[in-house]
């Protein structure tokens, strides 16, 4: 069974673009969740989609939005990028995204802004 | 506001030793909690999924526990290998509100086992 797949691995932007990441999460799961990882915040939860809506929010600015596709499929999108934007995207999915199901992450996406 | 520490944060052992990592968390209030571990630069590998109406979870050389009243987990591993060099963290999925999807992670504890 295929794992949770993120494209592209690598990303080198400038400040001001914008930027989107892709995540397949594994099959039969409807469930995906993003975390930015950072050497100083650590882990932080983004946002969460099931059935193509978003049901959760972490306490990020608007710059940061999210959609997701009726194969499940989700792409996260960073606009106006900024050098503190710089970080590992990593998504997760889930059965059904309830707390009673096992997250699975993929190797994320590693954002370089300059 | 869900807080989840882990102690100690770097943590060097000789081959052999077995050893444990904590983790803390301020709510009680939890569905699940999970273990993971991250080599460097790359993704998180799922090691053990502890529901809160579970004491702990076994698997190969891996042992987790959970008290929820307490607040307290730990990570056991025995016989510590050079391949166990990783990062390992504990997160925790609380009960509630608008929890879907969410994992409320430790800074995490930096192992290296040297041969």
């Amino acid at each position: 069974k295929a794992g949770v797949t993120q494209t592209p691995r690598y990303l080198i932007k400038t400040r001001g673009q914008q930027v989107t990441l892709s995540c397949s999460p594994i099959s039969g799961h409807r469930s995906v969740s993003w975390y930015q990882q950072t050497p100083g915040q650590g882990l932080q939860f983004l946002f969460e989609y099931f059935s193509e809506t978003q049901r959760n929010k972490g306490n990020f600015p608007g710059r940061f939005s999210g959609r997701q596709f009726s194969n499940s499929r989700s792409e996260m999108n960073v606009s106006t990028l900024e050098l503190g934007d710089s970080a590992l995207y990593l998504c997760a999915s889930s059965l059904s995204g309830s707390s009673y199901n096992e997250q699975f992450f993929g190797p994320g996406t590693r954002l370089t802004v300059l | 506001k869900q807080e989840v520490t882990q102690i100690p944060a770097a943590l060097s052992v000789p081959e052999g030793e077995n050893l444990v990592l904590n983790c803390s968390f301020t709510d009680s209030a939890i569905y699940n909690l999970q273990w993971f571990r991250q080599d460097p630069g790359k993704g998180l590998t799922s090691l053990l999924l502890i529901q809160s109406s579970q004491r702990e979870q076994t698997s190969g050389r891996l042992n987790a526990s959970l008290d929820k009243s307490s607040g307290r987990s730990t990570l056991y591993i025995a016989a510590s290998q050079p391949g166990d060099s990783a990062t390992y963290l504990c997160a925790v999925w609380r009960a509630g509100g608008t929890s879907y999807g969410k994992l409320t992670f430790g800074q995490g504890t930096i192992l290296t086992v040297h041969p």
